[in-house]
């Protein structure tokens, strides 16, 4: 069973555009949530987290957004850089619990 | 610093060979993890290490034997895989495991093939 889904396998987006990324989870008892980033062959990079507490974290060009009622978190970069091409990874846990991975979604940011 | 590392970078070894991946962390964490990935997907949890304990067992084939020394190093012992074990294996580390609002951080991953 999938508790966090990333519906959106691939995204493509223009240099200096804004990269929308999608996550929705099914769980209402996760607390936190993270965003990785990972390079082909390498591990996963933390990029950004909130608590559920919050509605938005920002970091830089990297900006997450929690709509808990709607189960759903997003991850805004803008603007967007080729070097921000990778797979993004969202990520719950619900405290005393493991981490629930998405499947991933594959941003190509074109130069 | 938030870096874990992890040895080999690559293994490539045959269904009878007996080899160990190797993970360490010296940011004071008191849990570590261990993860398999396949390509485009998720990674999927294995093994869980609280206080050098093991708390978590993913119901992993016993072909996979974790072993953590002490509080930074983490192996993973492997013995008599098959082909379809080959996979990234992923290393990780929090402050402890299950708190609140905790970060997992991950080492580069060794990438293993199994012929």
């Amino acid at each position: 069973d999938q508790q966090v889904k990333q519906n959106s396998p691939s995204l493509s987006v223009q240099e200096g555009r804004i990269s929308i990324l999608n996550c929705d989870y099914t769980n209402s008892m996760f607390d936190y949530f993270l965003w990785y980033k990972k390079y082909p062959a390498e591990g996963p990079t933390f990029l950004i987290s909130i608590s559920s507490i919050k509605d938005k974290n920002e970091d830089g060009r990297f900006t997450v957004f929690l709509n808990k009622s709607a189960k759903h978190l997003s991850l805004h970069i803008v603007p967007s850089q080729p070097g921000d091409s990778a797979v993004y990874f969202c990520a719950a846990s619900e405290t005393g619990n493991q981490f629930y991975f998405g499947t991933g979604t594959s941003l190509t940011v074109i130069p | 610093d938030t870096e874990v590392t992890q040895t080999p970078k690559h293994l490539v070894m045959g269904m009878t060979n007996k080899k160990s991946l190797k993970c360490e962390q010296h940011m004071g964490h008191r849990a570590m993890y261990w993860y398999k990935q396949k390509a485009k997907k998720p990674p999927e949890l294995m093994f869980v290490y609280s206080y050098e304990k093991l708390s978590i067992n993913e119901s992993v084939p016993s072909r996979f034997s974790p072993e953590c020394p002490n509080s930074s190093l983490l192996n993973l012992h492997l013995h008599a895989l098959q082909p379809e074990d080959s996979a990234l294996y992923l290393c990780a580390s929090s402050q402890v495991s299950g708190g609140s609002q905790e970060t997992q951080y991950f080492g580069p991953g060794t990438r293993l093939l199994v012929l």
